[in-house]
């Protein structure tokens, strides 16, 4: 069955250091896609980064990094030099492909706050 | 170029009301979604539209929940009678596939009394 874990509620990050952000995720499909998604306290999803299944690099988009280790089911979200608008919440999500019928889960979301 | 437009942003009914929330996605996006926020919670899918046709609504309570998307292209979902667990943030989606990134709306946050 699909599924995708953040096993941490809050996190804690000092003004212009680096944090990692966990997210497993279980999946029988072959192809699929992981998805992380930035929500401020207004509301709005933000989407950040994409890291498909056969994809042989990690992604990256300015600050976010994707760790992706597929042998570990995992898909880490690194954020570099983090600033004090990077405090939110963040999601992971998956989607599968054609054997799961491209359905997108995500999960509990980790509330990340960046110190001054 | 404009994002998903969501309207309205709160809405505060009392149960047994009936509610509508209307989404305009982004153009040229074939794929519409529909999730529901509780609060501290990540979003679940209610219903999945590829054009005008809904391919994805087994998580949609059917019983008082319903949807449409006319012409493929804005959506209406809709909750008749609403119950106080119905109160949370409905969140609107769209992709330009339903393989690529999905991009939100604001949500429209319900309250139920």
């Amino acid at each position: 069955a699909q599924k995708i874990t953040q096993t941490q509620p809050g996190m804690f990050v000092q003004e212009k250091e680096a944090v990692t952000l966990d997210c497993t995720y279980d999946t029988s499909d072959p192809s699929y896609g992981l998805f992380w998604y930035k929500q401020p306290s207004s509301g709005e999803m933000i989407f950040l980064i994409y890291q498909g299944s056969y994809d042989q690099q990690n992604a990256t988009e300015g600050r976010y990094s994707l760790n992706f280790q597929k042998a570990r089911k995992s898909a880490n979200l690194v954020i570099s030099a983090s600033q004090l608008g990077d405090s939110a919440m963040y999601f992971c999500a998956m989607r599968e492909g054609y054997t799961g019928g491209f359905k997108t889960i995500f999960g509990a979301g980790t509330r990340l706050f960046v110190k001054a | 170029e404009a994002g998903v437009v969501q309207s309205p942003r709160y809405k505060i009914i009392e149960k047994k009301q009936p509610v509508a929330f209307w989404c305009n996605p982004i153009s040229g996006h074939n794929t519409l979604y529909w999730y529901l926020q509780n609060l501290g919670q990540g979003p679940e899918l209610l219903i999945r539209y590829e054009n005008e046709e809904a391919v994805d609504d087994s998580q949609l309570p059917k019983d008082r929940f319903s949807a449409e998307r006319l012409k493929g292209v804005d959506s209406t979902l809709k909750i008749q009678p609403a119950e106080l667990g119905d109160s949370a943030v409905y969140l609107c989606a769209s992709s330009y596939s339903r393989q690529t990134e999905a991009f939100f709306g604001q949500g429209t946050r319900l309250t139920v009394v």
